[in-house]
């Protein structure tokens, strides 16, 4: 089953504008990681970040981690048309046959020029 | 990061036929590779997990007889979908990861389009 939920299910925004993508999920985890999708193709790993770290930060990503309430924020600053995609959040939770990762609903983002 | 490609990137085939989608890690020898299914505007659903070399773990609900998967080797992973029904059109996503008990990055591959008719 899915245990990422993703808020918001949509997000249209103008360039040059923020976008915040929230997720939150039920089970303890490894790590969290971040996933992008544009339409119809492959997933593309944007950042991870592990259950210990708190905020950490790739070019205009901004990712932060609260364990204590179970979720986790995107931040796209200075947003450009070309991040118009799908994003997902995936958390990495260790079993004893290996570790996996269970993926959110995602979060449609269409930024507008 | 890691390079992994699918092939067929798009298949349409007809009702009770069987189609094959290769998973390829090109610059790494992947000893786990997994297969996801996703519908229209929807979130990817793990199919299973396969090891090198030993048997897949299927998730709960996926038959494991209809969806065939082979690992045999590091660089080469096949889901063979058996006597296939529209209901199985969808599009399959492989992915990749270097080390087997670490929830680390999974690099994806572009995906298979299957359509069946």
């Amino acid at each position: 089953s899915q245990q990422g939920e993703e808020d918001p299910q949509a997000l249209s925004i103008q360039e040059g504008e923020n976008a915040t993508m929230n997720c939150s999920y039920k089970t303890s985890i490894n790590n969290l990681q971040w996933y992008r999708q544009n339409s119809g193709r492959g997933l593309v790993h944007l950042i991870l970040i592990r259950s210990n770290e708190r905020e950490k930060h790739s070019g205009r990503l901004r990712v932060t981690l609260d364990t204590s309430k179970k979720s986790s924020s995107l931040l796209i600053t200075a947003s450009r048309a070309a991040d118009t995609a799908s994003y997902f959040c995936a958390t990495g939770t260790k079993e004893t046959s290996g570790s996996r990762l269970t993926f959110g609903e995602g979060t449609q983002l269409t930024v507008n020029p | 990061g890691a390079v992994v490609s699918q092939h067929p990137s798009r298949v349409i085939c007809k009702s009770g036929t069987s189609v094959k989608i290769e998973c390829r890690s090109l610059d790494f020898q992947a000893t786990t590779m997994f297969w996801y299914r996703q519908f229209p505007k929807q979130s990817l659903m793990l199919m299973a997990t396969s090891n090198e070399g030993s048997k897949a773990t299927y998730e709960q609900g996926v038959e494991k007889d209809k969806f065939l998967i082979n690992h045999a080797s590091l660089t080469l992973s096949t889901l063979t979908v058996t006597s296939a029904h529209p209901e199985d059109s969808s599009f399959y996503i492989c992915s990749v990861r270097k080390n087997r008990f670490i929830a680390d990055t999974q690099y994806f591959g572009p995906g298979t389009r299957l359509t069946v008719l």
